[in-house]
């Protein structure tokens, strides 16, 4: 069974940093591409970043881009969000979802709140 | 960017009705289209892929339709599990972008 554990969510204040994990099972992790996707409070999804399978390709929102930093390890089947710089509106619920071959998140992990406010 | 609109925004419907929910891409994306069902507190839910591909396990009166820059998701007979909002996501790009959401409600 694909499950998708997320996990590193908290308060943090305007300006710090937080990071995000993502714990992978019941599939070979190393094969897809991950993606990170976010919810802020009462709002639509909104895609974050995503990185391939070998970490080749690496793409950010432009919302995000130059405080985000995704990673993994596929040898601990984990992926990574370092979120610097941080500000109210990230205010989210951060989910972790897997790519699925045609395009589209066919797994999603149940989602980390991450809460930006002084 | 590619921006996805989604039309309407909401939706009342019986139990029973044929619900058709639309999604615009501001430019032509092929097929490379989701679909994805979000009730509340809960994880989106992959429904359609590429346009018109229905993800395993899902019921088959979810349906999708189209290709280039407007797509449909279409429940042939509303069901009780079905009330919850409902989001489009192109593919095309490697930067992926998710239309507004349909909610659709129990009249």
């Amino acid at each position: 069974e694909v499950q998708l554990v997320e996990s590193g969510g908290g308060l943090v204040k305007p300006g710090g940093s937080l990071r995000l994990s993502c714990a992978a099972s019941g599939f070979t992790f190393s094969s897809y591409s991950m993606n990170w996707v976010r919810q802020a409070p009462g709002k639509g999804l909104e895609w974050v970043s995503s990185i391939s399978s070998s970490s080749s390709y690496i793409y950010y929102a432009d919302s995000v881009k130059g405080r985000f930093t995704i990673s993994r390890d596929n040898a601990k089947n984990s992926l990574y969000l370092q979120m610097n710089s941080l500000r109210a509106e990230d205010t989210a619920v951060y989910y972790c979802a897997r790519e699925g071959e045609l395009g589209g998140a066919d797994y999603w992990g149940q989602g980390t709140l991450v809460t930006v406010s002084s | 960017d590619i921006q996805m609109t989604q039309s309407p925004s909401s939706v009342s419907a019986s139990v029973g009705d044929r619900v058709t929910i639309t999604c615009r891409a501001s430019q032509g994306i092929s097929s490379w289209l989701a679909w994805y069902q979000q009730k509340p507190g809960k994880a989106p839910k992959l429904l359609i892929y590429a346009a018109s591909s229905l993800q395993s396990g899902v019921p088959s009166r979810f349906s999708g339709s189209g290709s280039g820059t407007d797509f449909t998701l279409t429940i042939s007979s509303l069901q009780p599990e079905d009330f919850a909002t409902y989001y489009c996501q192109q593919a095309n790009s490697f930067l992926w972008t998710f239309g507004q959401g349909t909610k659709v409600e129990i009249k």
